[in-house]
């Protein structure tokens, strides 16, 4: 199986724009969660999405959103970027609905805001 | 809020060393995942350990779950060039997320 893929791999953008990062998970995996890691803060929780429906959401400004289709693919968008949205990005897929469960995780997207 | 703590943050070691490295739990822990990272790059996923007392073991890597203890540690015997990276204990803080430990970065000197 292909694992979690995500798009694009760099980016660079001015402060004041906004972004959208891709995810496609794992065949056959629902969920997909989305993280934030920095050196100061490291991982961080951003949110969760199963069956299009975000079903957690981690302490960050509205700024971050997200979404995912019908094929599980995901979405996050980061609007108005200050120079503190610069981080590696992470989505990771699971297949399980609940519980204790194993989560891939995608390479990353690293986002520079100049 | 579950956090949870590693130790040492960094460690160097001689190749074909053994080495160890720990994560404290601030509260009981019901599981607890171990990844690898290398730098600027996604996680790789490791182990992971449901039950209190439960090791489990990768190629030269061991993992134990001590739930008295709040605690995990993962134990890497003959230390290779390959081992170097992040190494992330993280645990399940409730609704879907993964609460993360700040990493231990391993360096491997041939």
């Amino acid at each position: 199986k292909a694992g979690v893929t995500q798009t694009p791999r760099y980016l660079i953008k001015t402060r004041g724009q906004q972004v959208t990062l891709s995810c496609s998970p794992i065949s056959g995996h629902r969920s997909v969660s989305w993280y934030q890691q920095t050196p100061g803060q490291g991982l961080q929780f951003l949110f969760e999405y199963f069956s299009e429906t975000q079903r957690n959401k981690g302490n960050f400004p509205g700024r971050f959103s997200g979404r995912q289709f019908s094929n599980s693919r995901s979405e996050m968008n980061v609007s108005t970027l200050e120079l503190g949205d610069s981080a590696l990005y992470l989505c990771a897929s699971s297949s399980r609905t609940q519980g204790f469960y194993e989560q891939y995780f995608g390479p990353g997207t690293r986002l520079t805001v100049t | 809020s579950q956090e949870l703590e590693q130790s040492p943050q960094s460690l160097i070691v001689q190749e074909g060393k053994n080495l160890t490295i720990n994560c404290t739990s601030s509260k009981t822990l019901y599981g607890l995942y171990w990844y690898k990272q290398k730098y600027g790059e996604g996680l790789i996923f490791l182990m992971m350990l449901q039950k209190g007392g439960e090791e489990k073991s990768h190629e030269k890597i061991t993992a134990k779950l001590d739930e008295k203890k709040q605690q995990s540690s993962l134990h890497i015997t003959a230390s290779q060039p390959s081992h170097a990276g992040i190494y992330l204990c993280g645990a399940d803080g409730g609704a879907q997320k993964l609460v993360f430990g700040q990493g231990t970065r391993l360096t491997i000197n041939p």
